[in-house]
């Protein structure tokens, strides 16, 4: 089965400094994976997915992740964080089934609060 | 063009009452899925719908049912509500749900079991 975990429950970061936010995924066959945030009441927005191709994949407001397959994880980063970029991340990664083919759903991690102060 | 829209936003029932929630995904998508979201479980899947076909479902108990309509509008429905049914509703839209597309989610219905 697939799945991804975010080690951190909360990040906390100082406005104009790089953030990170953790994921670790484990999949059986190619990974299809993805970023979302979610602010308060809301649901949830795209940032960013990786299918193939280049391990530095950008997305929305200046995000991006970094995909790296020896150590199975999906980073999400962004070189300087804005007091607006804090809110609740999720990673997620695509169900397949035991032919490899992918299927209408996601698995999430339990979320990374990600808050960035003044 | 329109995103995903969820109704109602928010919601209040009585226990063993039962709901109906309502999503319209954006046109031209055909795959809906549904998702719970709630502090403790985090976001866990209910079911995916393409085609007016279920095609996927979670581990949940009969008593959340689903429908998927020839134009794609979809909803869901929990009979007899618990307490623990309190939670954040959200609808993912996709144009095919496989493959490399990706999904769209709407604002999602707020659910109040008293």
């Amino acid at each position: 089965a697939q799945s991804v975990a975010q080690p951190e429950d909360q990040v906390n970061v100082a406005e104009g400094n790089p953030l990170t936010v953790k994921c670790t995924y484990s999949v059986s066959g190619n990974p299809y994976l993805f970023w979302y945030v979610q602010y308060p009441n809301r649901g949830l927005q795209f940032l960013l997915k990786y299918i193939t191709g280049d391990n530095l994949v950008k997305g929305s407001y200046g995000f991006e992740a970094e995909f790296n397959k020896s150590q199975t994880s999906f980073h999400l980063k962004k070189p300087s964080a804005l007091v607006s970029d804090s809110a609740l991340y999720f990673c997620a990664v695509r169900d397949r089934d035991d032919r490899g083919s992918t299927l209408g759903r996601l698995y999430f991690g339990r979320g990374t609060q990600l808050t960035v102060w003044p | 063009k329109a995103g995903v829209t969820q109704t109602p936003r928010y919601l209040i029932k009585t226990r063993g009452q039962q709901v109906t929630l309502s999503c319209s995904p954006i046109s031209g998508h055909r795959s809906v899925s549904w998702y719970q979201q709630t502090p403790g479980q985090g976001l866990q899947f209910l079911f995916e719908y393409f085609s007016e076909t279920q095609r996927n479902k979670g581990n949940f108990p009969g008593r959340f049912s689903g429908r998927q309509f020839s134009n794609s509008r979809s909803e869901m429905n929990v009979s007899t509500l618990e307490l623990g049914d309190s939670a954040l509703y959200l609808c993912a839209s996709s144009l095919k749900g496989q493959g490399n597309y990706g999904y769209t989610f709407g604002s999602g219905t707020r659910l109040t079991v008293v």
